[in-house]
């Protein structure tokens, strides 16, 4: 069964600071990666996502996220973090052998910057 | 990206009464839809996945007679909450994704419902 951990249950910065995400994932076989956002009161929404090819993967609003294979990791990274992008961030998880296209989440970090 | 409405956004009944929720997806035919439940400080536990036109699939701990999930289309499925109970009170969100070629589309997730029971 997959399962993914991320590290950082809470993380709070300073506006201008850089932000990284930890993320590992565990599956055997391939997988599809995603980073989901959900802001205040609102729906989940895709940053970015890995299926295939460079394992640099550039997103929406400046955030990139790295696929290391060997170390089942999908960390999130921006290089410098708004008070807008205060948020949960939820990386997931797809095994793409057949599991029925299930997306299986982590616990979530929060994301809180300070102005 | 693609839009999936879910509706009630917000809801409260008695307890013992049922609850329906629906998921549509408004531009695209989901060939798959899935329920989750986020409790606060939580992640999303994956509730179930429904199929269009077949049974949906529950994960273990899940109590299919207490959530229905019916698929009856491409672009909707409805979650009911039978028999409700304080405990069912959380906060309830579907996705759908459309399976193309070799594999599935990203998931486009609803804006949730929030459930209370009293």
């Amino acid at each position: 069964a997959q399962s993914v951990s991320q590290h950082n249950h809470h993380v709070i910065l300073s506006e201008a600071a850089s932000l990284e995400l930890g993320c590992n994932y565990s599956y055997g076989g391939t997988v599809n990666l995603f980073w989901y956002v959900q802001y205040p009161g609102q729906h989940l929404q895709l940053l970015l996502k890995y299926f295939s090819g460079d394992p640099l993967v550039k997103g929406i609003k400046g955030f990139e996220a790295e696929f290391i294979k060997s170390k089942f990791s999908f960390n999130l990274r921006k290089p410098s973090v708004q008070w807008s992008d205060t948020a949960e961030y939820f990386c997931a998880v797809n095994a793409r052998d057949n599991q029925g296209g299930k997306l299986i989440f982590g616990q979530g970090t929060e994301l809180s910057v300070k102005p | 990206g693609a839009v999936v409405s879910q509706h009630p956004s917000r809801v409260i009944c008695k307890s013992g009464t049922s609850v329906k929720i629906e998921c549509r997806s408004l531009d695209f035919q989901a060939t798959t839809m899935f329920w989750y439940r986020q409790f606060p400080k939580k992640s999303l536990m994956l509730m179930a996945t429904s199929n269009e036109g077949s049974k949906a699939t529950y994960e273990q701990g899940v109590e299919k007679d207490k959530f229905l999930i019916n698929h009856a289309s491409l672009t909707l499925s409805t979650l009911t909450v039978t028999s409700a109970h304080p405990e069912d009170s959380s906060f309830y969100i579907c996705s759908a994704r459309r399976f193309q070629g070799v594999g599935y589309t990203e998931a486009f997730f609803g804006q949730g419902t929030r459930l209370t029971v009293v």
